[in-house]
């Protein structure tokens, strides 16, 4: 099994902040990289699936990059909201199930 | 409405009993998946099933079992329940492996004292 790692562990910002988490994955037989938004009490909701070197994705204010030679990826949050508080997962596919990270919990404070 | 269906949403075990989560999707993914989620170590795979009939094993399988009989129905069984195994259980689907995204159930939250 493959480790999937994300940093940092929490972040607090305040409303209005732009902000990055980084999710870093073995680089060696890459198939696919996900990312998930997971808010308290609730399930985890699929934000991006990335497959390509180089992809980029965009859901309104919130984008991902990949770089899948060096084995990581970027989620960006522009101009946060408090109801982006959640904790983003993302998950390295490991031959034909997803592994997860541990996530970066975010709290905005209004 | 389109989704996946876990059963019971909590649930108080004595150790030592035996206990079957369910899980139902109607979406006719083929692939279904068990996952825990425990503080701090996020969701661990417990096992998994690419397709009706087959089943794997994940990150944490020991002390749980699952069958598939058909596309819909995933059931996780712990054959005799032990503290460890406190946590909230997750089960997921997808199409198929890898490159389209999961969706998750609402979660069961199994206490065992």
């Amino acid at each position: 099994i493959l480790n999937v790692e994300q940093s940092p562990q929490s972040l607090h910002v305040q409303e209005g902040d732009s902000t990055n988490f980084t999710c870093s994955f073995p680089s060696s037989n890459f198939y696919a990289l996900h990312w998930y938004r997971w808010e308290t009490a609730k399930s985890p909701e699929a934000l991006f699936v990335m497959t390509l070197n180089g992809d980029e994705k965009k859901k309104g204010r919130i984008s991902a990059t990949l770089n899948t030679k060096e084995g990581y990826s970027y989620l960006y949050i522009k101009g946060s909201q408090p109801e982006d508080s959640a904790t983003y997962l993302c998950a390295f596919i490991d031959t034909d199930k997803l592994i997860f990270g541990t996530g970066t919990r975010l709290q905005v404070f209004p | 409405i389109a989704g996946i269906t876990q059963a019971p949403t909590s649930q108080i075990l004595a150790a030592g009993r035996r206990m079957t989560l369910r899980c139902t999707q109607d979406m006719r993914h083929n692939a279904m998946y068990w996952y825990r989620q425990d503080l701090g170590l996020g969701l661990r795979l417990i096992h998994y099933s690419n397709t009706a009939g087959t089943t794997g094993k994940g990150e944490v399988p020991d002390g749980y079992s699952v069958s598939r009989a058909n596309t819909d129905d995933f059931p996780l069984t712990l054959a005799s329940a032990v503290p460890s195994q406190t946590s909230v259980y997750f089960c997921a689907s997808s199409p198929g492996t890898g490159g389209r995204s999961y969706t998750f159930g609402s979660g069961t939250r199994l206490t065992v004292v």
